[in-house]
């Protein structure tokens, strides 16, 4: 597609619940990006994809959180059991390949909140 | 570990006039610097960024950015603002190595351009 697209924009949801949070990349791009966004913060680190590959989950904060991108373009950010200081908004971005000298292409985000 | 500062939460400039919205550095290892930006209700912006050469950047908007080794600054700079410039920007430092792949961004300069 033209940009990363991102679904949904907007979600509300109770403690203890499940969500899944989509990415679709630009097409061609193989690496894959999740940040979270807290307010008045800068994004930080979830986790990255080179093509299908889960390649760094370190910023991942506990088992709640997961991705997965199983055939190399959209991925999944799965998180179970849903907490209030889950609240933020997620960004995925995409980039063309996995090099330090390429920028990162957003997504307009997923506005996650948990009551 | 790399990281990035912006020092200023707010930044206000009359239409016209010159801005520069500041960032310093703090890297182990060769520097690879971006600025984005954030309108509301959007995703982040790729604006310019900094591998190596020469040490002022030019990027999207008219926008620039000047590296400065000995001050470790990579301060972002228009020689005439406009009243659509206002939004949040974001400096960043992308890792090195084995962690190549993460980006770390600055809290954010939110960036008021008054008519």
């Amino acid at each position: 597609g033209a940009g990363v697209s991102q679904s949904p924009r907007y979600k509300v949801t109770k403690r203890g619940q499940d969500v899944a949070l989509r990415c679709d990349p630009i097409s061609g791009h193989v690496s894959l990006y999740w940040y979270r966004q807290a307010l008045g913060q800068g994004p930080e680190f979830l986790t990255y994809f080179n093509y299908e590959a889960q390649q760094d989950k370190s910023g991942l904060p506990n088992d709640r959180f997961s991705a997965e991108r199983p055939e190399g373009s959209i991925s999944t950010l799965t998180i179970q059991r849903t907490e209030q200081r889950d609240s933020a908004m997620y960004r995925c971005a995409s980039s063309l390949a996995g090099t330090n000298t390429g920028e990162l292409f957003f997504g307009e985000g997923s506005r996650l909140t948990v009551l | 570990a790399q990281s990035v500062a912006q020092p200023e939460d707010q930044v206000n400039v009359a239409e016209g006039n010159p801005l520069t919205v500041k960032c310093t550095y703090s890297v182990s290892g060769n520097p690879y610097l971006f600025w984005y930006v954030q309108y509301p209700n959007r995703g982040l912006q790729f604006l310019l960024k900094y591998i190596t050469g020469d040490n002022l950047v030019k990027g999207s908007y008219g926008f620039e950015a000047e590296f400065n080794k000995s001050q470790t600054s990579f301060h972002l700079k228009k020689p005439s603002a406009l009243v659509s410039d206002s939004a949040l920007y974001f400096c960043a430092v992308r890792d090195e190595g084995a962690n190549f792949n993460k980006f770390y961004f600055g809290s954010g300069t939110k960036l008021n351009v008054k008519p």
